[in-house]
């Protein structure tokens, strides 16, 4: 099994909402990054998990929180966010962030904040 | 993160031609240098990836040119097909947990 699994595909949420994006995978990897993509541009990291801890932080507003609840799943959540927001949130993970070795990718969540 | 500069922005070729998509980068720290591949409502998927341990590498219809010297890596596609067309990202690398930097990406076009 070579997949990232990222749900929901589409959410659409108000500036006052809080909500959630949730990622999956089940290739034993322990690094899991969460990428934010605007239509025609490249994939800008967000986070990086490394076993389960935080490991970088590209200085994201603190209106997206992550969340690593084990070493398979990895949470955004999502509050009080802004129209510019709006983006295909990509997860990510890899077998070690010390090897930095294939990246596998969702298939994302397109999020749009009205 | 570390620039990484993709050219050109996009590209049309006919089929059967060899598309070349070219990549530069700056921090000599980089040991790890994957093309991924985009098409319209997906993730990128690997496409290719080499290490400044080798000059070329081939996988299929793909092949990366690597000149560590001038601190460039290419891609070419031979024999393209228009099942092809999608964009494509060149990234860099490092150990150490920085995650991927990557290009602007190459909107490819392959016409029938």
């Amino acid at each position: 099994d070579t997949e990232v699994t990222q749900t929901p595909k589409h959410l659409v949420m108000g500036m006052t909402n809080k909500k959630s994006l949730k990622c999956e995978q089940h290739m034993g990897h322990r690094a899991m990054y969460w990428y934010k993509q605007k239509a025609k541009k490249p994939p800008e990291l967000m986070f990086v998990y490394s076993y389960e801890k935080l490991s970088i932080n590209e200085s994201v507003p603190s209106r997206f929180s992550p969340e690593c609840p084990n070493s398979s799943l990895l949470n955004l959540h999502l509050h009080a966010l802004q129209p510019e927001d709006s983006a295909l949130y990509l997860c990510a993970s890899s077998q070690d962030t010390g090897y930095t070795g294939e990246l596998f990718f969702g298939e994302g969540s397109r999020l749009t904040v009205l | 993160q570390q620039q990484v500069k993709q050219s050109p922005q996009s590209l049309i070729v006919q089929k059967g031609g060899i598309p070349i998509i070219n990549c530069a980068y700056e921090n000599t720290a980089f040991d790890y240098f994957p093309w991924y591949q985009q098409f319209p409502g997906k993730g990128p998927a690997l496409l290719i990836a080499i290490r400044p341990d080798v000059s070329e590498k081939k996988e299929g219809r793909f092949t990366i040119s690597f000149n560590k010297s001038a601190k460039q890596f290419s891609l070419h596609i031979m024999d393209s097909q228009p099942g092809d067309s999608a964009t494509y990202f060149c990234a860099a690398g490092r150990g150490g947990a920085d995650g991927l930097t990557f290009g602007k990406g190459t909107h490819l076009i392959i016409q029938p």
